[in-house]
């Protein structure tokens, strides 16, 4: 398998603008999560999905951040409108389950810049 | 109460040498204790884990020591090498999410 599939890799957009990152889990994996990482606040859980159903979406930020899952093969996170302080390493991870034995498989990430 | 302080937050060893990263939690329902690697460019991936039940788990010149009463742990990295250089994190699960420590940038000098 691939692994975790991101895209794109590297995004610069302006303030204001709609941002949309992507994400394709490895096949077979029901759990799917979205991080947010930067110097200051390190690693964030923003959202988490069972089998296609956002289950926690308590660490998203606020109204401007979305996340959906259309189907098992794909998720989507997107910031309208973008923020210069949105600007971080967003990964997205999946597992099996959520049992101690389940890893969480991490993508590349994207790295967001809003100028 | 969520929270998972790690510390140094970086380190330099010297090739060979032992890197040892700390970190300390209150929460008492966390329930899982893993470790994460990260690479420049990469995402985290995991690298070692413990149940609390357990007070040491080694794998290769890894190992990590826990201290259920003082809620601290820690992952020590025998004979340290430059491709250990790498930011570590530690973490502990609660209700399917993994909270993580702030991370510790590890530099092995040759």
């Amino acid at each position: 398998d691939a692994g975790v599939i991101q895209s794109p890799r590297h995004e610069v957009t302006e303030m204001g603008q709609e941002v949309t990152l992507r994400c394709k889990p490895i096949s077979g994996h029901d759990y799917l999560f979205w991080y947010r990482q930067t110097m200051m606040r390190g690693l964030e859980l923003l959202i988490y999905f069972n089998n296609n159903v956002p289950i926690d979406d308590s660490g998203m930020p606020e109204d401007r951040f979305s996340a959906k899952m259309p189907n098992a093969s794909f998720s989507t996170l997107k910031i309208q409108p973008s923020e210069p302080r949105d600007s971080a390493v967003y990964f997205c991870a999946s597992s099996l389950g959520t049992q101690h034995t389940d890893t969480q498989y991490f993508g590349p990430g994207t790295r967001l810049t809003v100028l | 109460q969520q929270q998972v302080k790690q510390s140094p937050q970086s380190l330099i060893v010297q090739k060979g040498g032992i890197s040892i990263i700390n970190c300390a939690y209150e929460n008492t329902a966390f329930d899982y204790f893993p470790w994460y690697q990260q690479f420049p460019g990469k995402g985290p991936a995991l690298l070692i884990a413990i149940r609390p039940d357990v007070s040491e788990k080694k794998e290769g010149r890894f190992t990590i020591s826990f201290n259920k009463s003082a809620k601290q742990f820690s992952l020590h990295i025998m004979d340290s090498q430059p491709g250990d250089s790498a930011t570590y994190f530690c973490a502990a699960t609660v209700s399917s999410k993994i909270i993580f420590g702030s991370g510790t940038r590890l530099s092995i000098r040759p």
